[in-house]
């Protein structure tokens, strides 16, 4: 049983452009994600974050959206860039779960294209 | 400040024998976690330690088994290796319970 799902195993993009990246996720005990980015041969990379109590969060070129009631997120990076060529994972945790204890998503592979 | 150290980067083993991972986490970090990485299934976590205490498990089977040691180093066991344990092995450190991981490389393992 899947708890968070990222549908879109891949998405390409040209640079300069904007990347949305989704995730849903189905236990309601989930209150707290993240998005980690993941280069080849290397371990993932914490990029931002969101608590339940908010529905965005924003941290430069990077925007989290939360939708609660659909039990959907999103990840927008604007203005693309070649270097975000990565795979990324959504991930979710719930209240008084350690984050150390996270739940993924299989990733998307971005491409941004120069 | 030096990240998350996993050793050995690859390793090769055959059905049936047992392997032993090893991660030293970012100094001052006391909590560590380890998860698998496979093509099908993305990361899935496999356990959490914390003062050398284990917090959390995740749902694999008892031949895989892991230790944190008083300086925080962990180690992960799989005994009675099978084809399916092939996967890259993350471990990941944080301050605790509430602060965000930080991953290591990973450990490749392939199972012939």
């Amino acid at each position: 049983d899947q708890q968070v799902k990222q549908n879109s195993p891949s998405l390409s993009v040209q640079e300069g452009r904007i990347s949305i990246l989704n995730c849903d996720y189905t236990n309601s005990m989930f209150d707290y994600f993240l998005w980690y980015k993941k280069y080849p041969a290397e371990g993932p990379t914490f990029l931002i974050s969101i608590s339940s109590i908010k529905d965005k969060n924003e941290d430069g070129r990077f925007t989290v959206f939360l939708n609660k009631s659909a039990k959907h997120l999103s990840l927008h990076i604007v203005p693309s860039q070649p270097g975000d060529s990565a795979v990324y994972f959504c991930a979710a945790t719930g209240s008084g779960t350690s984050y150390g204890k996270l739940t993924f998503g299989q990733g998307t592979i971005l491409t941004v294209h120069p | 400040k030096a990240g998350v150290t996993q050793t050995p980067r690859y390793l090769i083993k055959t059905r049936g024998q047992q392997v032993t991972l090893s991660c030293s986490p970012i100094s001052g970090h006391r909590s560590v976690s380890w998860y698998q990485q496979t093509p099908g299934q993305g990361l899935q976590f496999l356990f959490e330690y914390f003062s050398e205490t284990q917090r959390n498990k995740g749902n694999f089977p008892g031949r895989f088994s892991g230790r944190q040691f008083s300086n925080s180093r962990s180690e992960m066991n799989v005994s009675t290796l099978e084809l399916g344990d092939s996967a890259l092995y993350l471990c990941a450190s944080s301050l605790g319970a509430n602060e965000k991981l930080f991953f290591g490389s990973g450990t490749q393992l392939s199972v012939l």
